[in-house]
């Protein structure tokens, strides 16, 4: 069974960094182009990024938005997609979801808070 | 950045009715086109990918149509499990844009 769990999601200031993780079980996990999508409270859905799979070069893309903030990573050997979320806004305030979209994978999500 | 514009933003709906809602981009994209279902505090649901391939276990009372800039997706016969957010994503190019999402509702 393909399992996507988040979590890391947290109240933090404004200004404030915050680490997401995703573990990643039930399928190939080091082959799978991995996403991020967050959805702010009451509002519709975000992409925030992505990372290839490594043996596709590993590389990442970001939504202008959080380009130069958030840095996507991945650590193949563990199974687990993490965001690193640096100088927070409270625009940022979202539950955020890891996602392996091509297979229609989502997790449930982690709620991340900015507010001081 | 490819815009994607979904409409309506709601609609009224009643058990057994034909629903469509559409999105829009303002660039070409093949049929490079997913379709979600989202019910309050659930991760969203892929229903259809690549504009008109119906995902396993999803209702043959779906179906998407469209490729270039203009997509579909229709609900043949409405059932009461179906009132739900819907929002379209065009997986073309980056930044992968989000429809605003159709909320259908009673």
């Amino acid at each position: 069974e393909v399992q996507l769990v988040e979590s890391g999601g947290d109240l933090v200031k404004p200004g404030g960094s915050l680490r997401l993780s995703c573990a990643a079980s039930g399928f190939t996990f080091s082959n799978a182009w991995m996403f991020w999508v967050r959805q702010a409270p009451g509002k519709g859905l975000e992409w925030v990024g992505r990372i290839k799979s490594n043996t596709d070069g590993g590389t990442t893309d970001y939504a202008a938005p959080v380009k130069g903030r958030f840095t996507i990573s991945r650590d193949d050997s563990k199974n687990t997609l993490y965001l690193q979320m640096n100088s927070l806004k409270t625009e940022d305030t979202a539950l955020y979801y890891c996602t392996y979209l091509s297979l229609g994978y989502w997790g449930q999500g982690t709620l991340v808070t900015v507010s001081s | 950045d490819n815009q994607m514009t979904q409409s309506p933003s709601s609609l009224s709906a009643s058990v057994g009715d034909r629903v469509t809602m559409t999105c829009r981009t303002s660039q070409s994209i093949g049929k490079n086109l997913n379709w979600y279902q989202q019910k309050p505090g659930k991760a969203p649901k892929l229903l259809i990918s690549a504009a008109s391939s119906l995902q396993s276990g999803v209702p043959s009372r779906f179906s998407g149509s469209g490729s270039g800039t203009d997509f579909t997706l229709t609900i043949s016969s409405l059932q009461p499990e179906d009132f739900a957010t819907y929002f379209c994503l065009q997986i073309y190019t980056v930044p992968l844009t989000f429809g605003g999402g159709t909320k259908v509702e009673v």
